[in-house]
């Protein structure tokens, strides 16, 4: 079964909207931590946000948030005032504590139009 | 963060030959993964290489095709031996830090082209 699922494969958004990549995500383990990465055309991975299934509060890093709804088992990224350069491929990963390997979704293709 | 970066940046390789790819970070981390990315496709780690002791490799991938070397805590090298145009692919490195391993960092990446 899909452990992580983002079921949004491509997305066109106008620029300076705001953006909300979806993020599913499946575990028995009851301390995990979730994180999302951008990877640009250039190839690299890039760190972006985590969340801890402990973390009281949704997790926030300059224009980027977590909106994690625990029950629902969902770590929605959210990308406020979208910018050209946020154009790229976002993964989300899952930790589950029992196994510290990261666990990634199939990716999401952000457009953003001028 | 740590700053890691990797050697060759890319590469295109006839087909029989290996290439090894060298990661270097900026500071001294115990777990440093191997990951493969094929085109369109997202992340697949190779094996986990820990200094001081063998790298251990995921379902699918072999020491024999992927040998890897740790030889102390900021440095590792993946060598793909024996390419095919199938290997044709992103390589990345990557390290956790953190007791909580709540954060991992990736190197820019070799991308590899094989005809």
């Amino acid at each position: 079964a899909q452990k992580i699922t983002q079921t949004q494969p491509g997305m066109f958004v106008q620029e300076k909207e705001a953006v909300t990549l979806d993020c599913t995500y499946d575990t028995s383990d009851p301390s995990y931590g979730l994180f999302w990465y951008k990877q640009p055309s250039s190839g690299e991975m890039i760190f972006l946000i985590y969340q801890g299934s402990y973390d009281q509060q949704n997790a926030t890093e300059g224009r980027y948030s977590l909106n994690f709804q625990k029950a629902r088992k969902s770590a929605n990224l959210v990308i406020s005032a979208s910018q050209l350069g946020d154009s790229a491929m976002y993964f989300c990963a899952m930790r589950e504590d029992s196994n510290y390997q990261l666990i990634w979704g199939a990716g999401t293709k952000l457009i953003i139009k001028p | 963060s740590a700053v890691i970066s990797q050697k060759p940046s890319r590469d295109i390789c006839q087909r029989g030959t290996s290439l090894t790819i060298q990661c270097q970070v900026d500071s001294q981390v115990t777990m440093m993964f191997w990951y493969r990315q094929q085109p369109g496709q997202s992340l697949t780690l190779i094996a986990t290489a820990n200094q001081g002791s063998e790298a251990t490799y995921e379902s699918g991938f072999v020491i024999d095709k992927f040998p890897i070397s740790r030889p102390n805590l900021t440095f590792s090298t993946l060598t793909v031996s024996n390419m095919s145009p199938e290997d044709s692919s992103i390589y990345l490195c990557s390290v956790v830090l953190g007791v909580s391993y709540n954060e991992q960092f990736f190197g820019p990446g070799t991308r590899l082209t094989v005809l």
